[in-house]
């Protein structure tokens, strides 16, 4: 049982280039999430989706996209990437009947 | 607004003592409450989670939570800390029906002396 897969598990990248953070989760959850998690500062919420199609803004949006073309998959995108986007990013996925949040075991990404 | 208050940064124990983690949150409505766990370059577990009914909740590996509507508080409670629970511990709160998000105290890290 797989539940949320993320992928890479770690990065670098340099300023102004682009990258994808994949993840997948293989349990028919409705709602999907975007965490990014700094020292001392909990998580922030960055991207949802309530379903295929539809994704809006969390507290920290600027500077990613997202989108849900499927139930399964909830690519984060990183256009321009900046050192203030060096952060671990945690992936979540919960149903639309349970009440908790499922997560992934996060991708650590350095922006040089 | 909606917020999650972990007082404490940093909380050292030695191992075979008690363990309390402080949570308070400030929400419009009765929230759904959890309580998450997370090792050193893992992701978050969920240890426990509160929605209504019984007041004081058990989890996983032996950890307990208590709800107290009157102080808007959520404390995770451990009565013997083993060295395996050194980690970080989230309080967060949300999951209603109609809002989806949830909101994540900065956390408190656990360290255990032998």
């Amino acid at each position: 049982n797989a539940g949320v897969t993320q992928t890479p598990k770690f990065r670098i990248l340099k300023i102004g280039q682009s990258m994808t953070l994949q993840c997948t989760q293989d349990m028919n959850h409705n709602y999907m999430y975007w965490y990014r998690q700094d020292p001392g500062m909990g998580l922030k919420l960055i991207y949802y989706s309530v379903g295929a199609g539809i994704t809006d803004k969390g507290e920290v949006p600027n500077g990613y996209n997202v989108s849900r073309s499927t139930t399964e998959d909830f690519p984060l995108r990183l256009e321009l990437a900046a050192p203030s986007q060096t952060s671990v990013y945690f992936c979540a996925s919960r149903s639309g009947t349970g009440k908790e949040a499922f997560f992934g075991q996060g991708t650590r990404l350095t922006v040089v | 607004a909606q917020s999650v208050t972990q007082p404490d940064i940093h909380i050292t124990v030695s191992e075979g003592a008690s363990l309390e983690l402080r949570c308070n949150y400030s929400y419009g409505a009765t929230p759904y409450l959890f309580w998450y766990v997370q090792s050193p370059g893992q992701g978050l577990q969920l240890l426990l989670k509160y929605f209504s009914g019984d007041t004081l909740v058990q989890g996983i590996k032996g950890f307990e939570a208590e709800f107290k509507r009157s102080q808007s508080s959520f404390n995770l409670r451990k009565p013997s800390v083993h060295w395996s629970d050194a980690a970080e511990y989230f309080c967060a709160v949300g999951g209603v029906s109609g809002t989806y998000k949830y909101i994540f105290g900065t956390g408190t890290r656990l360290k255990v002396l032998a």
